[in-house]
C-alpha cells in the first residue's frame, strides 16, 4: 500500500508568483486535506476535495486554490505569493468525504517546503 | 480564536516513566480526537484516535483518555523511550476539518 506522497519537497519563490504543489492520495483514499503549517503553529486547515469537488474551506483567500483528479490525486496552487505564505504545506488523505461529520483518519504526506523572497 | 489548545510547548520525561500529554479544546461540535506524531522534516504520523462517545482509547503504549466536561483530552506514554521524542499534535475533528493545536515537543531523557 502506497502511502501519502508530495512533490516538491522544498520551493523557492519571490513575491507575487504563482506556484502548484502536488499530492498524491494514499491508495483507497478518495479525500485530500491541504493543510499550512507556520513554523512554530499546529497545521491550518486550507480546504478539502472529496471526489473532486471542494468539500469544506478554512480561512484562506481565494488566491489558495485546488484541484482533484479523477485518481484522487489533487493540487494546490497559491496566486500572488506573499512573504507570509512561506510555510510547510502538508497534505493528508482520508477514506471519507461525506459532509457532516466523520471520524475517518487522515493521512499525512510528507509536506512541501515553500520559502517565498 | 485558538479552537484547540497544547498549554504545554515542551515536556521532558525520563525514559521508562510516563509521559502525559494534554489537550484542551472549546467547541463542543468536535466528534473526533486524534494525536499525531511529528519528527522534523517529515509529515504528522498518526498515532492514536478517540470518538466523542468513548472516554478512553488503548493501543500498546498509547492512551487517549477523553473528558467531554472538561473539554479535555490527554495522551499517556508508558513506559516512554528514546524515539518517542518528537512534536505531538493535539487535532479536533468536526465535519472532516481537522482543527490542531499548536504542539507539544517531548524530550525523552535516557
Amino acid at each position: 500500500e502506497t502511502g501519502v506522497t508530495q512533490s516538491p519537497t522544498h520551493l523557492i519563490k519571490t513575491r507575487g508568483q504563482q506556484v502548484t504543489l502536488r499530492c498524491s492520495s494514499q491508495s483507497g483514499h478518495n479525500t485530500v486535506s491541504w493543510y499550512q503549517q507556520a513554523l512554530g503553529q499546529g497545521p491550518q486547515f486550507i480546504f478539502q476535495y472529496y471526489r473532486e469537488e471542494e468539500n469544506g474551506r478554512g480561512n484562506f483567500p481565494p488566491r489558495f486554490s485546488g484541484l482533484q483528479f479523477p485518481n484522487y490525486s489533487s493540487e494546490l496552487n497559491v496566486n500572488a505569493l506573499e512573504l507570509d505564505d512561506s510555510a510547510l504545506y502538508l497534505c493528508a488523505s482520508s477514506l471519507g468525504g461525506s459532509y457532516g461529520g466523520s471520524t475517518d483518519t487522515q493521512y499525512f504526506g510528507p509536506g512541501t517546503r515553500l520559502t517565498v523572497l | 480564536d485558538q479552537q484547540v489548545k497544547q498549554n504545554s510547548p515542551s515536556l521532558s520525561v525520563q525514559e521508562g516513566r510516563i509521559s502525559i500529554l494534554n489537550c484542551d479544546y472549546t467547541n463542543s461540535m468536535f466528534d473526533y480526537f486524534l494525536w499525531y506524531k511529528k519528527y522534523p522534516a517529515e509529515g504528522p504520523t498518526f498515532l492514536i484516535s478517540i470518538s466523542s462517545i468513548k472516554d478512553k482509547n488503548e493501543d500498546g503504549r498509547f492512551t487517549v483518555f477523553l473528558n467531554k466536561s472538561a473539554k479535555h483530552l490527554s495522551l499517556h506514554i508508558v513506559p516512554s523511550q528514546p524515539g518517542d521524542s518528537a512534536v505531538y499534535f493535539c487535532a479536533a475533528s468536526a465535519i472532516e476539518k481537522l482543527t490542531f493545536g499548536t504542539g507539544t515537543r517531548l524530550t525523552i531523557i535516557p
